[in-house]
């Protein structure tokens, strides 16, 4: 059982280029989120979506955009890089807050990016 | 704004000692709070929930409490091993919401 796969694990790009981090989770989770951690700003939320073919805001989208095609996949795009967005993603997904209504994310390994 | 604040200072300690780490939450009233630990180079994974109406929940070695007069959870490890070195981060959600709000963790170095 994979639990949540993020690819790249890691990429280094040039100011100005595009690029798409994949996330995929094999258990059908339907809540699914991007956050991106920076020392000493701890995780934020950048985007995230209750369920295939929605997407929210989090804190920190601008520069951003995502896409939630499949359930089990969770699309993060970056339209023209810049150095701010170096910096350690990582997907989540959950069974959202029905039920138990305890909304435990289950967190991929992470994708470090560079941005020169 | 709503803010979740841990220590960020590391926390050492010897082994067999119980560690405790604080989180504060301001301008928020979570209905849940949760535990996980991060170690280097990996993804958070999900330890302990509690909930508002629960004053203290237990597994195994680790405990947590939700304090909601003084706004704080504490998080305990006792019997502290080596192994317990990582990163350990506070997040909560209140009932209006879908997202967690992280705190940015703190430290815990347990030495022999």
């Amino acid at each position: 059982n994979a639990g949540v796969t993020q690819t790249p694990k890691f990429r280094v790009l040039k100011t100005g280029q595009s690029m798409t981090l994949l996330c995929a989770q094999d258990m059908n989770h339907e809540y699914m989120y991007w956050y991106r951690q920076d020392p000493g700003m701890g995780l934020r939320l950048i985007h995230y979506s209750v369920g295939e073919g929605t997407t929210a805001k989090g804190e920190v989208p601008d520069g951003y955009n995502v896409s939630r095609l499949k359930k089990q996949n969770f699309l993060l795009g970056l339209e023209s890089a810049a150095p701010s967005q170096t910096s350690v993603y990582f997907c989540a997904s959950s069974g959202g807050i029905q039920g138990s209504g305890a909304n435990v994310l289950t967190f991929g390994a992470g994708s470090r990016l560079t941005v020169l | 704004s709503q803010k979740i604040e841990q220590n960020s200072e590391a926390l050492n300690i010897q082994e067999g000692k119980t560690a405790t780490l604080t989180c504060n939450y301001t301008n928020y009233s979570p209905a849940y709070l949760q535990w996980y630990r991060q170690d280097p180079g990996r993804g958070p994974v999900f330890l302990l929930l509690i909930r508002e109406n629960e004053k203290e929940k237990r597994k195994e070695r680790l405990k947590v409490t939700f304090d909601t007069t003084l706004k704080q959870s504490l998080f305990h490890i006792t019997a502290s091993q080596p192994a317990d070195s990582a990163t350990y981060l506070c997040a909560a959600r209140s009932y209006n919401t879908d997202k967690l709000i992280f705190g940015t963790g703190t430290r815990l170095q347990v030495f022999p």
